[in-house]
């Protein structure tokens, strides 16, 4: 399978305690975006990266989250310090250029916090 | 600020049936590009179809098409011959021709009934 995939799928953390996501996007694609997605919404953007470069970042994403994409391949996203409001499904999507071009999204990572 | 709004949070239809699924976006851009997605059950979200605001031809995708009436504001998804396999959730998205996110709508959960 020559997909986004992400991993973990599923995780599950104490409130305070800090998480870190990976996704790995298809091989040529150097656009690399992540969303958030709770309960009976629509995703919503978060960031998004051109090759290494973080050229975009949402008001959604505070000082605790942090992303990167070290060399333009995989991308990390971390939270620090969680909290119960940041429980939600976080995905992530690749594509080849901007415009038309489709947005291939992986599984996502279904964070959840206690 | 762009905002994407899907009025049907669920809609039933009989298989084999046709049904249309609502979408109206606001935007002041004159150049963007609209997309649905399907989101199965569990499972990642995949395009359905995708229009170019400067295209006037309605786009269509097999049994999947759509009315775009870009005075009004309004992208429709029709799908013809609904099978059981189209049961899903079903997101209208924005993209401005200036940036690389997408904007959500906050889904239709489509039900075909044997």
């Amino acid at each position: 399978d020559t997909g986004v995939s992400q991993d973990p799928r599923h995780k599950i953390t104490k409130r305070g305690q800090n998480v870190t996501f990976r996704c790995d996007p298809i091989s040529e694609h150097n656009r690399l975006y992540w969303y958030r997605q709770t309960l009976g919404q629509g995703p919503e953007f978060l960031t998004y990266f051109q090759n290494e470069a973080q050229l975009e970042k949402s008001r959604l994403l505070s000082d605790r989250f942090s992303a990167e994409r070290p060399k333009g391949s995989f991308s990390t996203l971390e939270i620090q310090r969680t909290e119960q409001g940041d429980s939600a499904m976080y995905l992530c999507a690749s594509s080849l250029g901007r415009g038309s071009y489709e947005q291939y999204f992986g599984p996502g990572t279904r964070l959840t916090v206690t | 600020a762009q905002t994407v709004t899907q009025s049907q949070p669920e809609m039933s239809v009989q298989e084999a049936e046709t049904v249309t699924l609502s979408c109206t976006y606001d935007t002041s851009e004159n150049n963007y590009y609209l997309f649905w997605y399907k989101q199965p059950p569990s499972r990642q979200m995949i395009l359905v179809i995708r229009q170019e605001a400067y295209k006037q031809q309605n786009a269509t995708e097999n049994r999947f098409s759509v009315n775009f009436q870009k005075a009004a504001k309004s992208f429709s998804l029709k799908i013809s011959d609904s099978q059981l396999g189209d049961t899903a959730m079903y997101f209208c998205a924005f993209r401005g021709g200036a940036t690389n996110k997408l904007i959500f709508g906050t889904g239709t959960l489509l039900a075909v009934q044997p």
